[in-house]
């Protein structure tokens, strides 16, 4: 079946450092690709986004691109700062006509240090 | 516009208990999913709903069941809980298919 594997956190960075969290993906088909992030005490939130192999999705900073050729969409962002530390979510989404759920990674904690 | 709102946010319940979770879709949407998430995981799909019907189902045992109703909330049904039921309850709405968007989540203890 479908899946996703991230890289284990926690992730510890300087402020100003690139980040990069790596996340590849199993499916059947043509899944779109998604980052969600968790900030402490609140809900998910979509960070971005990719539906078609080559698209690159971009939100506050960050970028991932949706590589068919390695099956993967990896998390990049150039200067990471304090306010980014949350958990990040790698996800796809599994589309059977009307019906679409996610399947997820296991999230990667980030933690941003001044 | 209204977004996902999810009720009780934090509950606490004893094995063998039951548990109702309650969502209010964002306006416009009609279609509401339901996740757990286990501490430290990454959600696990429970089921969908999609015009009051259920429309897809994760591999839960049927002691988790859900409604949806005519304005397109939803509840959560869980019975006999067990100590691995102790989660985080998401509830995401979308119109069909489309882009899900998220509660804040029910904190659900089970001592």
């Amino acid at each position: 079946g479908n899946s996703v594997t991230q890289m284990e956190g926690p992730v510890t960075l300087s402020e100003e450092a690139f980040l990069t969290i790596n996340c590849t993906y199993t499916a059947t088909g043509y899944p779109s690709l998604f980052w969600y992030v968790q900030y402490p005490g609140e809900g998910l939130q979509l960070l971005l986004k990719a539906t078609k192999a080559d698209d690159k999705g971009s939100n506050k900073g960050f970028e991932a691109t949706y590589r068919k050729e390695t099956t993967s969409f990896h998390l990049e962002k150039g200067s990471v700062q304090v306010s980014d530390s949350a958990v990040y979510f790698c996800a796809l989404s599994d589309r059977n006509g009307n019906n679409r759920k996610l399947i997820w990674g296991l999230g990667t904690s980030l933690a941003v240090n001044p | 516009e209204t977004g996902v709102t999810q009720s009780p946010t934090h509950l606490i319940k004893t094995r063998g208990q039951q548990v109702t979770l309650r969502c209010s879709s964002q306006s416009g949407h009609n279609t509401v999913s339901w996740y757990q998430q286990a501490l430290g995981q990454g959600p696990q799909f429970i089921f969908q709903y999609y015009r009051e019907e259920e429309n897809g189902r994760g591999n839960f045992p049927p002691r988790f069941s859900g409604l949806q109703f005519p304005n397109y909330s939803s509840e959560l049904n869980v019975n006999a809980l067990e100590l691995d039921d102790s989660a985080l309850y998401l509830c995401a709405s979308s119109l069909g298919a489309g882009e899900l968007f998220f509660g804040e989540g029910s904190r659900l203890t089970v001592l």
